[in-house]
């Protein structure tokens, strides 16, 4: 497709419940980036990846949080045992080249934890 | 933390120009200026960066003052299509992880 896109689009999970996030950025980009926005912020860097290699998870809130992109391409973030604060809108990003800068951002996945 | 400051909230009115400024005052040489916006319910948007030189596209035009220390996002006639959260944000070096703040509130009215 002509964008980055990102499914599910909304998602209702019960606390303790594990889910996985799925993103697609536009074919041939390298860079990769998981962003989490919470409700009245910006977005907060959770994790980089270039190719497959996940280069920076230095955001991840904490080690319930996991994110892989095996063949370069796809990339799936997986929460497990959610919280109520894991609650807000994750954003994944591409581009081309690495530092570019210039990222073209999904829609996101809204993620609401009862 | 966010390495800029923008004023929380701006109004426009429809046609006229908004001017949308940001500090930077501690951005050091390999820095890049970038600025986004977002809308409501989407993901943020790119409309244009720069490093020392003013930029324009066909969104809008980015001015730099001569010591980098600050910038302004000029977006030339303003639509009620334009209201959105801009970011400002400084980046460079080898990740290019973008830090985003809490933006500035543009509302454009009619």
């Amino acid at each position: 497709g002509a964008g980055v896109s990102q499914s599910p689009r909304y998602k209702v999970a019960k606390r303790g419940q594990d889910v996985a996030l799925r993103c697609d950025p536009i074919s041939g980009h390298v860079s990769l980036f998981w962003y989490q926005q919470a409700l009245g912020q910006g977005p907060e860097f959770l994790t980089y990846f270039q190719n497959e290699a996940q280069l920076d998870k230095s955001g991840l809130p904490s080690d319930r949080f996991f994110a892989e992109r095996p063949e370069g391409s796809v990339s799936t973030l997986k929460i497990q045992r959610t919280q109520q604060e894991d609650s807000a809108v994750y954003l994944c990003a591409s581009s081309l080249v690495r530092g570019s800068g210039g990222y073209t951002f999904g829609s996101g996945t809204r993620l609401t934890v009862v | 933390d966010a390495k800029t400051t923008q004023p929380p909230s701006m109004d426009c009115a429809e046609g006229r120009a908004a001017n949308l400024p940001c500090n930077h005052s501690t951005i050091s040489g390999n820095e890049y200026v970038y600025w986004y916006r977002q809308i409501h319910s989407q993901g943020p948007q790119y409309i244009i960066h720069g490093l020392k030189n003013n930029e324009t596209n066909e969104m809008a035009s980015l001015i730099i003052t001569e010591d980098r220390k600050s910038s302004t996002l000029i977006l030339p006639h303003a639509t009620l299509r334009d209201t959105a959260v801009y970011y400002c944000i400084v980046s460079g070096g080898s990740q290019g992880n973008l830090i985003f703040g809490k933006g500035t509130k543009l509302s454009v009215k009619p």
